[in-house]
């Protein structure tokens, strides 16, 4: 199994611009989640979802941030426009649908904007 | 709302030496608790599970206690060893999905 597989692994870019950050699940597991880690704060639940429904997204920080899942097998977080506060890793991952699943985290996205 | 805290935000111990990670959270009602280990510039990696009816768990020189009443958990590591360095991080599970502690950054030196 290759894991929780997400893409890019580094993204530069410049306040204002679009940024869409991507990730494979598990195949198999029906749960998704996105988290944000920073120094400060340690890992923030974003969103996720149940069987490609999201289900609870009050830790998207304001409008500008989106997600999707329009299958099980990809789903998008999306920023725009960014802004140099959005720096930070975003993690996805993915687990079976059951309370009692250790969760399987990708490498994250390292995101960088000047 | 849950709040996960974990004692101390950084260690460092010479190899050989057992250890052990606090971790301690506000709101007892949780479905289980999870550790895991972090490695700089990677994901996160499930160490141990345990669940809200059990008292603890253990996968080789890791062992880790929960209990629920007092909201602690603690991971004990025996003989640790240099390739133990990195974040070990505790989470909870409730009504909401994972919840996350800082970690505690372990330095293991030769």
């Amino acid at each position: 199994d290759a894991g929780v597989i997400q893409s890019p692994r580094h993204e530069v870019t410049e306040m204002g611009q679009e940024v869409t950050l991507r990730c494979k699940p598990i195949s198999g597991h029906n749960s998704l989640f996105w988290y944000r880690q920073t120094m400060m704060r340690g890992l923030e639940l974003l969103i996720y979802f149940n069987n490609n429904v999201p289900i609870d997204d009050s830790g998207m920080p304001e409008d500008r941030f989106s997600a999707k899942m329009p299958n099980a097998s990809f789903s998008t977080l999306k920023i725009q426009p960014s802004e140099p506060r959005d720096s930070a890793v975003y993690f996805c991952a993915s687990s079976p649908e059951s309370y009692n699943s250790p969760l399987h985290f990708g490498n994250g996205t390292r995101l960088t904007v000047t | 709302k849950q709040e996960v805290t974990q004692i101390p935000a950084a260690l460092s111990v010479p190899e050989g030496e057992n250890l052990v990670l606090n971790c301690s959270f506000t709101d007892s009602a949780i479905y289980n608790l999870q550790w895991f280990r972090q490695d700089p510039g990677k994901g996160l990696t499930s160490l141990l599970l345990i669940q809200s009816s059990q008292r603890e768990q253990t996968s080789g020189r890791l062992n880790a206690s929960l209990d629920k009443s007092s909201g602690r958990s603690t991971l004990y590591i025996a003989a640790s060893q240099p390739g133990d360095s990195a974040t070990y991080l505790c989470a909870v599970r409730g009504n909401t999905p994972l919840v996350f502690g800082k970690g505690t950054r372990l330095s293991v030196i030769a």
